[in-house]
């Protein structure tokens, strides 16, 4: 069965840190898409950024990293010098690959709240 | 991009009563749409599979009955909650599939504050 693991609840740091957020998943798909959104207080979803499993190179954008492993089943989101405004709660999520033109539902990861202090 | 309209963003209403959300695709047609249900400080937890025309799947433990989904276009999907208590109190969100040229992804909707008083 599918499942996402976002074992820190909730992460302070002072603002201009360097914060990494841990995701770890478990599915029995070969093909499958990671996701990680970010959840302002205000409740909408913002899309951060997509994976496919075959694509296993890290990504950067701007203060934004995030390093997939295969291996360890791992999808980690760092963010470098960290600015009060990322303060939210991040979401890991995992869908199955899209097969038969049908859409998969995500299965989310508990959340990490992250607080940046001034 | 594809947008997913969700209205209204905020609800009160008393115990007893029903409470519609809508969600709307703008831009593309949305055959399948997902409803999720997030208590506060909590994940997001799916509810229910809607396709265009066709009766919703529900996920365990969710109450079809209570949980109306109607998906009878290709723009518009929506949740009724039905005769409302407290413990329906919730943020609601949906999410609809799209496709575009190259590939595939999801969008979802701005959530709905439903508070049963």
């Amino acid at each position: 069965a599918q499942k996402v693991t976002q074992a820190q609840t909730e992460i302070s740091v002072v603002e201009k840190e360097d914060v990494t957020l841990d995701c770890v998943y478990e599915t029995r798909d070969t093909t499958y898409y990671l996701f990680w959104y970010k959840q302002p207080p205000s409740g909408e979803l913002v899309f951060l950024i997509r994976r496919n499993s075959f694509d296993e190179q890290n990504e950067i954008s701007g203060r934004y990293s995030w390093n997939f492993q295969k291996s360890t089943s791992s999808f980690n989101f760092t963010i470098t010098a960290s600015q009060v405004v990322d303060s939210a709660v991040y979401f890991c999520a995992l869908s199955e690959a899209s097969i038969s033109n049908n859409f998969n539902k995500f299965y989310f990861g508990s959340g990490t709240k992250l607080n940046v202090k001034p | 991009g594809a947008v997913v309209s969700q209205h209204p963003s905020r609800v009160i209403c008393k115990s007893g009563t029903s409470v519609k959300i809508e969600c709307r695709s703008l831009d593309f047609q949305a055959t399948t749409m997902f409803w999720y249900r997030q208590f506060p400080k909590k994940s997001l937890m799916l509810m229910a599979t809607s396709n265009e025309g066709s009766k919703a799947t529900y996920e365990q433990g969710v109450e079809k009955d209570k949980f109306l989904i109607n998906h009878a276009s290709l723009t518009l999907s929506t949740l009724t909650v039905t005769s409302a208590h407290p413990e329906d109190s919730s943020f609601y969100i949906c999410s609809a599939g799209y496709r575009g040229a190259l590939y595939y992804g999801y969008t979802f909707g701005s959530g709905t504050r439903l508070t049963v008083v």
